[in-house]
């Protein structure tokens, strides 16, 4: 059974501050999606990554994927308390626990 | 508004009590899934669908009863509640291989 473990569990950062979440798995990754969710709402995809190495950019989010396929990493650049939320990856159907956000004015 | 609609958005009910999670598309996408989430660990998959008629176990299956008549409605039934299905569940469809959740529904179980 594939376990996909994210750390930190919980950060708390100041506006303006860059930050990186990370996303490990036991076994080799298919494809892997980060979601964010804000309280009351469901998760809603920020990116797809499918090949190793590959890296993504969405405006201030920074998405790589792992040579192996085994890990990711979020990082995010002057963070903004827009950027509040809970960050989950998941391959396909399951999904990490998630790195709960707070970026404080 | 086109999208994935959920129904009710919070429940209270009793042990024993037999209940049902609705969850509509307005699109005809084939997949859907039911998920559950609970604090420190994530989102688990209960029973997802391929088309209309076809379902299958997830990770977290027992005590949950899916139907699919209709490729837009896809009905999450907990046919005898128990306190450990408080949660909040979130149903969700796929198209090009990207999941739209809806806006879940929050169960509480007394």
């Amino acid at each position: 059974t594939q376990l996909l473990e994210q750390s930190p569990q919980f950060l708390s950062i100041q506006e303006g501050e860059n930050l990186t979440v990370y996303c490990n798995s036991s076994s080799v990754f298919s494809s892997l999606q980060w979601y964010r969710q804000e309280p009351g709402e469901g998760p809603v995809l920020l990116v797809t990554v499918v090949t190793g190495g590959e890296v993504k950019k969405l405006k201030r989010l920074t998405f790589q994927f792992g040579d192996a396929r085994k890990d990711s990493s979020l990082h995010i650049t002057a963070a903004q308390p827009g950027d509040t939320g809970l960050y989950l990856c998941a391959d396909d159907m399951r999904f990490g626990a998630g790195t709960r956000l707070t970026v404080k004015p | 508004d086109a999208g994935i609609t959920q129904s009710p958005r919070y429940k209270i009910t009793e042990t024993g009590r037999q209940v049902t999670l609705m969850c509509h598309q307005t699109w005809s996408h084939s997949y859907m899934f039911w998920y559950r989430q609970d604090l420190g660990h994530g989102l688990r998959l209960i029973y997802y669908s391929a088309a209309a008629d076809i379902t299958d176990k997830g990770e977290v299956p027992d005590g949950y009863v899916v139907s699919r008549s209709k490729t837009e409605n896809f009905p999450l039934t907990l046919e005898s509640a128990t306190r450990s299905q408080t949660s909040v569940y979130f149903c969700a469809c796929m198209s090009a291989d990207t999941q739209y959740f809806g806006p879940g529904t929050r169960l509480t179980v007394l």
